[in-house]
């Protein structure tokens, strides 16, 4: 079956510029994730949806990051007035369960901020 | 601060060799360790998911042990193949909260 997908694949952006990442996750999955990797660094977590409901944002960066997920299923990662320390790899995962059950990988958006 | 730490940073190795790696994690608290392999130009794909103290994993060459009283889990891979170069990921999860942690990594080079 069709696994996780993400759109676009690459982003190039001006500074200041707002830009909007795309997640597919697996048909049936209820828990949906979005991590960073910076250049050099491990993966960061931003946040998890459960269903639509993000009960924890603490992984977000800065108020200038926000994520939503509509009927269960697509979510959105947007950045506003990015900042050229947002350039990274954005990688989005779901999963069938939330708590401990493995994790499927989208390829990720490479985001770049001139 | 909650931290996963995975040993060595990066490993080369002989093609035939057996190697492990270490995730050291937080003991308290613990819900479940994952193990992902991620190689280059492509996704992370998960390997193993612990949950039980004294969980052994094995999938082909490739097996995993946990310990969570003394927060600690290996990674053995058996005889190294070239396509097991790649970077091989630990991450914790604590319970009540879906936060996935993960460690920076341990970049295993296998050279044939």
């Amino acid at each position: 079956g069709a696994g996780v997908s993400q759109s676009p694949s690459n982003k190039v952006t001006e500074k200041g510029k707002d830009v909007e990442l795309r997640c597919d996750p697996i048909s049936g999955h209820t828990a949906l994730y979005w991590y960073r990797q910076s250049l050099g660094q491990g993966l960061e977590f931003l946040i998890y949806f459960q269903g639509n409901s993000a009960p924890d944002k603490s992984g977000l960066p800065s108020d200038r990051f926000s994520a939503e997920r509509t009927g269960g299923s697509v979510s959105t990662l947007t950045i506003q007035r990015t900042q050229q320390e947002d350039s990274a790899v954005y990688l989005c995962a779901s999963s069938l369960t939330s708590h401990g059950s493995e994790q499927f990988f989208g390829p990720g958006t490479r985001l770049t901020v001139l | 601060i909650l931290n996963v730490e995975q040993s060595p940073q990066s490993l080369h190795v002989q093609e035939g060799d057996s190697t492990n790696f270490t995730c050291s994690f937080p003991s308290s608290n613990f819900y479940a360790l994952h193990w992902y392999r991620w190689e280059t130009a492509k996704s992370p794909e998960a390997l193993f998911v612990m949950t039980l103290n004294g969980d052994e994993k094995k999938k082909g060459r490739i097996s995993a042990t946990l310990n969570t009283k003394e927060g600690y889990s290996y990674l053995y891979i058996k005889g190294s193949q070239p396509e097991d170069s790649a970077t091989y990921l630990c991450a914790f999860n604590l319970p009540g909260g879906f936060k996935t942690i993960f460690g920076a990594g341990t970049r295993l080079f296998v050279k044939a």
